[in-house]
């Protein structure tokens, strides 16, 4: 059974760097089926895709055109957990967070689990 | 970009009766490409089906997905108590990869 459990701060003050990280057990980070993404959900941009990494022989990154520029995500095999950093947060950067595993195979990538989600409050 | 428009926004029904949720997408696109989710209060969503029909792992059968081209459906045969939720259909593909619709909320009447 994948879990992934999310960790990281609640609170991020304007202009700093968001910082969250995914654990993962019962798979791989270096699943060769799999890729590991970072979203977000708030009342005023519902759910939002923000980028994903994954392995195909080399690491791969993809990110999405609302945070292109200011997220990194980054997998970390000695821990079997990828991180997300978002910089230069504005208020506009307060959501649920959650990472996800997506499935890949022909179909494309469903997204069939998910961590528990982290609120993060960007306010001084 | 390819955006979904989910309707209706709220649709309130009772207990054993039949929901049927649409999903329009503004460009055609592939219905391998096309996902489900549920998702309740202070959880995350829920993978109920994947390309468009196939149900995911551990989903009653009283889910069904369906569709094609820009016009999608997923029909709740007969409405538990634990169905009432919030209900995505969202796309794989290019730019963002995974776009989401806004949600239909299936409400108890």
């Amino acid at each position: 059974q994948v879990q992934l459990q999310q960790s990281g701060p609640g609170l991020v003050q304007p202009s700093q760097t968001l910082s969250l990280t995914c654990a993962i057990s019962g798979d791989s980070v270096s699943s060769n089926s799999a890729a590991w993404s970072w979203l977000r959900q708030s009342p005023s941009r519902g759910l939002e895709w923000l980028g994903r990494t994954y392995y195909r022989s080399n690491w791969y990154y993809d990110y999405g055109p609302s945070v292109k520029g200011r997220i990194t995500i980054n997998p970390d095999t000695s821990k079997n957990h990828f991180s997300l950093q978002l910089n230069s947060v504005t208020p506009e950067d307060t959501a649920v967070y959650f990472c996800a595993r997506g499935a890949c195979d022909s179909a494309g990538c469903a997204l069939d689990y998910w961590g528990q989600g982290t609120l993060v409050t960007v306010s001084s | 970009e390819v955006v979904l428009t989910q309707s209706p926004g709220t649709l309130s029904l009772s207990p054993g009766e039949r929901a049927t949720l649409s999903c329009r997408a503004s460009q055609s696109f592939s219905s391998s490409y096309l996902a489900w989710y549920q998702q309740k209060p202070g959880q995350a969503p829920r993978l109920l089906i994947y390309g468009a029909s196939s149900r995911a792992t551990g989903i009653p059968v009283r889910f069904s997905g369906s569709g094609s081209g820009t016009d999608f459906t997923l029909t709740i045969s007969r409405l538990e108590p634990e169905d009432f939720a919030v209900y995505y259909c969202q796309r794989y593909g290019n730019s963002p990869l995974y776009a989401f619709g806004q949600g239909t909320k299936v409400e108890i009447k």
